[in-house]
């Protein structure tokens, strides 16, 4: 079994400030670790990944996010906030040695970033 | 590149009817999965489709639900007997190669079905 907890439903943060989305993760084998971004009317985006190597990934529009296996978390994050990147934010994972292809999501956590 | 789109956008329909939703896959992606969005929750796994065939289908609720991908391309969400518990954003997702190789997934808009 796998699954996926965003504690925080919202998160509010000023423009400029740093950001922090927490997600952590239960899997039993490998972790595959994944971030996606919604805005309204539109599909999920993909923003990084975390499957081997490296703990800290780096992805799209200046976000990265660090796996920490002691943890089991995988917080995204951003330095510096725009007000653009006000949005849904959904963490997944699937288990790299399940014969499945399964994501399992979080519940989201919303970004609000305020000029 | 042209993404994954899906068919229709949104789709309202009466209590008791059949259904079909259409996903159109990134081309040459053969990996494809459907999956269940409802209000303020993240999106549920289907089905997952390697090629023609259905690999993993453990997601799919009950035998209502049904999903074909004749050759490996298009694939139609198939629902009989619409419920009102069935309304949600349907989001379609392909990967060029399935996860074992830890490659993501491009999702399509989705599709809303609002069942009355």
């Amino acid at each position: 079994a796998q699954s996926v907890a965003q504690p925080e439903d919202q998160v509010n943060v000023a423009e400029g400030n740093p950001l922090t989305v927490k997600c952590t993760y239960s899997v039993s084998g490998n972790p595959y670790l994944f971030w996606y971004v919604q805005y309204p009317n539109r599909g999920l985006q993909f923003l990084l990944k975390y499957i081997t190597g490296d703990n800290l990934v780096k992805g799209s529009y200046g976000f990265e996010a660090e796996f920490n296996k002691s943890q089991t978390s995988f917080h995204l994050k951003k330095p510096s906030a725009l007000v653009s990147d006000s949005a849904l934010y959904f963490c997944a994972v699937r288990d790299g040695r399940a014969a499945g292809n399964k994501l399992t999501f979080g519940g989201g956590t919303r970004v609000l970033v305020k000029p | 590149g042209a993404g994954v789109s899906q068919t229709p956008s949104n789709k309202v329909t009466e209590k008791g009817k059949y259904v079909e939703l259409r996903c159109d896959p990134i081309s040459g992606h053969t990996a494809l999965y459907w999956y269940r969005q409802s209000l303020g929750q993240g999106p549920e796994f289907l089905i997952y489709f390697q090629g023609t065939g259905a690999a993993d289908d453990s997601g799919l609720p009950n035998d209502r639900f049904f999903a074909v991908r004749p050759e490996g391309s298009v694939s139609t969400l198939k629902i009989q007997r619409t419920e009102r518990g069935d309304s949600a954003v349907y989001l379609c997702a392909s990967s060029l190669m399935s996860l074992a190789g830890g490659g993501e997934q491009f999702f399509g808009p989705g599709t809303r079905l609002t069942v009355l």
